[in-house]
């Protein structure tokens, strides 16, 4: 099946560093979603973009939704031990519902004290 | 305001048995999507039940189907599972463009 493709796969860093991380399709998609995942539980919504050239925040998580629809990317800054995990992008391309979502290939943080 | 809820939380089955997944959505959302996740393959949609209709379809075998009942709640089932059917399967509650997920239900086919 299709998958976007998310770069880095993954990532070692320090607590108190920023982060980022991107996800790039060949197709064009209506919204792009950020999620984090834990180990033995399912993705949980982050930030939701609707709009191209969007730039979204949510504490310190800030998204961008690229001109050209194909791309995204997600900052995280200050990290914190508990941003250890897995974050997914996810691109949608029909509106107005929560269908048939295509996701990344996903990045996993690691957060070292 | 309650979550998604899936059952069982864990599972295992053998190959050529069948197994049926639940799915409660969130209270007010009548769409339920569901997803699997494997390690090769990462997070592949499945299908998309809304007000009991399947909108969409993605593009697995005819083992796996699905139902969704007029409360919303909806069960996936796999017949004749193989050993490739281990997986983490994820139900999505939507509503508009946002898709809230559960817990899962970790399959094992052995």
């Amino acid at each position: 099946g299709q998958q976007l493709n998310q770069s880095p796969q993954s990532m070692f860093i320090q607590e108190g560093e920023d982060v980022s991380m991107n996800c790039t399709s060949s197709s064009i998609f209506n919204t792009w979603l950020w999620y984090k995942q834990d180990p033995g539980e399912g993705p949980v919504l982050l930030i939701a973009l609707y709009k191209a050239g969007e730039l979204t925040s949510n504490g310190r998580l800030t998204a961008q939704f690229g001109i050209t629809r194909k791309d995204s990317f997600l900052n995280i800054s200050a990290s914190i031990p508990s941003d250890v995990g897995i974050y997914f992008c996810a691109g949608q391309l029909n509106t107005g519902t929560a269908s048939k979502l295509t996701f990344g290939t996903g990045t996993r943080l690691q957060v070292t004290l | 305001k309650a979550g998604v809820t899936q059952t069982p939380r864990y599972l295992i089955k053998t190959r050529g048995q069948q197994v049926t997944l639940s799915c409660s959505p969130i209270s007010g959302h009548r769409s339920v999507s569901w997803y699997q996740q494997t390690p090769g393959q990462g997070l592949q949609f499945l299908f998309e039940y809304f007000s009991e209709t399947q909108r969409n379809k993605g593009n697995f075998p005819g083992r796996f189907s699905g139902r969704q009942f007029s409360n919303s709640r909806s069960e996936m089932n796999v017949s004749t599972l193989e050993l490739g059917d281990s997986a983490l399967y994820l139900c999505a509650s939507g509503y508009g463009t946002e898709a809230f997920f559960g817990q899962g239900t970790r399959l094992t086919v052995v």
